[in-house]
């Protein structure tokens, strides 16, 4: 079973649509957060979400703006999508929303958004 | 703030060779330390990670880090490359217990294996 999925894995969308990312864990984690991989691999956390509670909003265009209808759901939804939102976004999970030894955080395998 | 800086973007090494890719971390207390590996077209995959104890650190497919606070340097490092350890790998850095879990990566190194 995969622990942390997100869907679609490919979305090619024109400048100004609206898209929505989703993404699940069934490790019963607590706490979420989406990243950013520009085109030069640089990562980079955009949100993070504990048990549907935002707590980290780095700083990002109010176009983004992410839901958490349960704490094993986080979703990533972008209004009027531009060229540079081209990127690989993904999504990740840990036990809690502190550092800890043992709380590591889990990937998913990725969103390639590409804006034409 | 915590920072991490990986020298070089590009890493090419003959199967079979030391594979040694360079992490530096900038920190006021020690923080904890990650390095991940990115396969093309996957996600992001823990290697290994120092939190506390032991500063030498194993990982899986063979590889270790050593943690050296006077260097404030996490270098990643397998013995022989296999042609499979090609990807791209990533340092990260969090702070310590109590602190938000939150990852700051390093700009990330491309490991190239040749015959």
């Amino acid at each position: 079973d995969t622990a942390v999925s997100q869907t679609p894995k490919y979305l090619v969308t024109q400048m100004g649509n609206d898209k929505s990312i989703k993404c699940e864990q069934n490790l019963g984690h607590d706490t979420m957060y989406w990243y950013k991989q520009d085109s030069k691999k640089f990562l980079k956390i955009m949100f993070s979400y504990n048990n549907k509670e935002l707590i980290i909003n780095e700083t990002v265009p109010n176009r983004f703006s992410p839901k958490s209808p349960d704490k094993a759901h986080l979703n990533l939804h972008i209004n009027s999508l531009e060229l540079g939102d081209s990127a690989v976004y993904f999504c990740a999970s840990s036990r809690t929303r502190l550092a800890g030894a043992y709380n590591e955080q889990f990937f998913g395998p990725g969103t390639r958004l590409t804006v034409l | 703030a915590q920072s991490v800086t990986q020298l070089g973007s590009h890493v090419s090494v003959s199967e079979g060779a030391l594979v040694l890719l360079r992490c530096n971390y900038s920190s006021s207390v020690p923080p904890y330390l990650f390095w991940y590996v990115q396969y093309p077209n996957q996600g992001l995959q823990l290697l290994l990670k120092y939190t506390t104890g032991a500063t030498l650190v194993k990982g899986i497919n063979g590889f270790e880090a050593e943690f050296k606070k006077s260097e404030t340097s996490f270098h990643l490092t397998k013995p022989s490359a296999h042609m499979s350890d090609a990807a791209e790998y990533f340092c990260a850095v969090s702070g310590r217990t109590g602190t938000a879990s939150k990852l700051t990566f390093g700009t990330g190194t491309r490991l190239q294996v040749t015959l």
